[in-house]
């Protein structure tokens, strides 16, 4: 296990349309969290998993976003129609437990909206 | 609530002098604080931590931290900076009753040869 991977790396879209991003956490790692950074600033907490139940949403999380982890394993990150506002690097990380170790970051997918 | 303040959006320091990259934090509870950093186009990498004990942390790459309680401060530092420390760091703070990371939004250190 290399770590947490994110795919795609880069997703250009246009406007309106449906977009998923994948994250594959440490397999042992039971935490998922997703985070968003823009530019300039910090990762912004979105949503998390403690195996396949999402536990907390933030209020940035507009009912156009929706999170799942079905098996306790992969979790994808869905946005729906599209808004140039959404452009941003999303975050993935996983942690074994609470998260006092730290987490584990992937690489990010950067969405741009056109 | 938590919350993570990185006062300097940048900071210069010459190769080879000290560097100190500055954080404050406020949680209810017990804070274990991180410091990551962050390359262009990549995700975090984890640096330090404090969780408890010893207030002076060593990390990765020769950086240090010093918790402070009193003054609720995570300053990152190192003794001789390097021109490959150029980057963009983050403090972050969770709580021992929270269960996510806040982050501070970043400071962008550039290191001069």
């Amino acid at each position: 296990d290399t770590g947490v991977s994110q795919d795609p790396r880069h997703k250009i879209t246009k406007r309106g349309q449906n977009v998923t991003f994948r994250c594959d956490p440490i397999s042992e790692h039971n935490r998922l969290y997703w985070y968003r950074q823009t530019l300039g600033q910090g990762p912004e907490f979105l949503t998390y998993f403690q195996n396949e139940a999402q536990l907390e949403k933030s209020r940035l999380l507009s009912d156009r976003f929706s999170a799942e982890r079905p098996k306790g394993s992969f979790s994808t990150l869905e946005i729906q129609r599209t808004e140039q506002g959404d452009s941003a690097m999303y975050l993935c990380a996983s942690s074994l437990g609470q998260g006092a170790d730290g987490y584990t970051f992937g690489s990010g997918t950067r969405l741009t909206v056109v | 609530a938590q919350s993570v303040a990185q006062p300097e959006d940048q900071v210069n320091v010459a190769e080879g002098n000290p560097l100190t990259v500055k954080c404050t934090y406020s949680v209810s509870g017990n804070p274990y604080l991180f410091w990551y950093v962050q390359y262009p186009n990549r995700g975090l990498q984890f640096l330090l931590k404090y969780i408890t004990g010893d207030n002076l942390v060593k990390g990765s790459y020769g950086f240090e931290a010093e918790f402070n309680k009193s003054q609720t401060s995570f300053h990152l530092k190192k003794p001789s900076a390097l021109v490959s420390d150029s980057a963009l760091y983050f403090c972050a703070v969770i709580s021992n009753r929270d269960d996510k990371i806040i982050f501070g939004k970043g400071t962008r250190l550039h290191i001069l040869p």
